[in-house]
């Protein structure tokens, strides 16, 4: 059965900390990894990954995939108390049906 | 480009009742994905609708239904209300596949 695990399941830093959200996947048929970010109720799209080893960079926060080591992991640099939130990945197999983890619920501190 | 809209947002309903939502993807997006998100089990698929057919389904019972629209309106019905039925329900429609924008859900309590 294909799925999706994110670690840490939650993670508390200070405001000014660099933090690294995993994701591993065991997907038949892996199209691509994705990365959402959800505040209070919608996620909202950061990343699609399609490719490994190529970054991808959006201001502090960037993303990566390892097609061979079936992982991505999301950085975030010089983190603000506005970056909290819970981050979702998912994979979308080769139906485009996206497979989602349970997310880490990230708690930046002033 | 107004978002996804989805109504109502908020329901309450007692067991064994029945519950139509509605979701109205961006102007544009012909795809509409349903998921039920609950604390436990995170977020989980439901169905998908492409141009009024559903492309996808989740691993749901048949109480829970959907269609779409020739406008690319789409509904989802649960049928016959149980308590583990309370949760938020989400749409999201998207123009290009994986990349999808989500409307700000229904939460449905069901008593």
């Amino acid at each position: 059965e294909d799925k999706v695990v994110q670690s840490p399941l939650s993670l508390v830093v200070h405001e000014g900390d660099t933090v690294t959200l995993n994701c591993s996947y065991e997907v038949t048929n892996f199209r691509s990894l994705l990365w959402y970010k959800q505040e209070k109720k919608a996620p909202t799209f950061l990343f699609m990954l399609t490719s490994s080893g190529i970054e991808k960079k959006s201001g502090r926060l960037s993303s990566i995939l390892d097609k061979k080591e079936l992982f991505s992991i999301l950085n975030i640099t010089a983190t603000q108390t506005g970056d909290s939130a819970i981050y979702l990945c998912a994979d979308m197999d080769s139906n485009y049906q996206l497979i989602w983890g349970a997310g880490t619920k990230l708690i930046i501190k002033p | 480009k107004a978002g996804v809209t989805q109504t109502p947002r908020y329901l309450i309903k007692t067991r064994g009742q029945q519950v139509t939502l509605s979701c109205s993807p961006i102007s544009g997006h012909r795809s509409v994905s349903w998921y039920q998100q609950t604390p436990g089990q995170g977020l989980q698929f439901l169905f998908e609708y492409f141009s009024e057919t559903q492309r996808n389904k989740g691993n749901f019972p048949g109480r829970f239904s959907g269609r779409q629209f020739s406008n690319s309106r789409s509904e989802m019905n649960v049928s016959t209300l149980e308590l583990g039925d309370s949760a938020l329900y989400l749409c999201a429609s998207s123009l290009r596949m994986g990349e999808q924008y989500f409307g700000p859900g229904t939460r449905l309590t069901v008593t």
